[in-house]
């Protein structure tokens, strides 16, 4: 069975400062990967996907993420925090071997200071 | 290109009673999902279907939860009784097919408020 461990429930940054975000994944075989972010009242966003290749993954507004099989993470980083990242992030792990359904961790809500 | 449309928004109701759900998905995906996500957590998968036929509905509530896809496009999940714990937002999904890659686009969701 597929699950996904997001250790920090809360995360408040800093306006400019970098973002890290973890995600640790279990899964007998080689997964896909993703973050999604979910603004307050709003559906899901894809910011980025890992399906295999390079390990090191660009998304959309600025973030990236790195795919570890050693320590079964998926970490998200930012360099530059704006404010308008202050969202919830969740990690999914899919698989082809289960239809493609996703399986979420808990989320990370991100708060950005001025 | 249409987004994952889903209506109502925003419900609210007593326990007991009953209500549904609309999802219309991105026009020729294949696999359509409804997503279960209280407060606080993540996203829980109910359903999955492929067309019109349902490949994985093993954390469905049975005996009050029913989804349908008739016709393989638009899918409606029901709730009948509700009760309190079922107050929690729920994510219709869709995603071109069962192989390939395993992108999901999500709707903005149905809040339900259970009384």
């Amino acid at each position: 069975a597929q699950s996904v461990t997001q250790p920090d429930i809360h995360i408040t940054v800093s306006e400019g400062a970098s973002l890290e975000l973890r995600c640790n994944y279990s899964y007998g075989a080689t997964p896909y990967l993703f973050w999604y972010v979910q603004s307050p009242g709003q559906g899901l966003q894809l910011l980025l996907k890992y399906f295999s290749g390079d390990t090191l993954v660009q998304g959309i507004k600025g973030f990236e993420a790195e795919f570890k099989r050693s320590q079964s993470s998926f970490n998200l980083r930012k360099p530059s925090v704006h404010w308008s990242d202050a969202a919830e992030y969740f990690c999914a792990v899919g698989a082809q071997a289960a239809g493609n359904k996703l399986t979420f961790g808990g989320g990370t809500r991100v708060l950005v200071k001025p | 290109e249409a987004g994952v449309a889903q209506s109502p928004r925003y419900k609210i109701i007593e326990k007991r009673q009953s209500v549904a759900f609309w999802c219309n998905p991105i026009s020729g995906h294949a696999t359509l999902y409804w997503y279960q996500q209280i407060l606080g957590q993540g996203p829980k998968l109910l359903i999955q279907f492929q067309n019109n036929g349902v490949v994985d509905d093993s954390q469905l509530p049975k005996d009050r939860f029913s989804a349908e896809r008739l016709k393989g496009v638009d899918s409606t999940l029901k709730i009948q009784p509700a009760k309190l714990e079922d107050s929690a937002v729920y994510l219709c999904a869709s995603s071109l097919a069962l192989s390939g890659s395993g992108e999901l686009f999500f709707g903005e969701g149905s809040r339900l408020t259970v009384l």
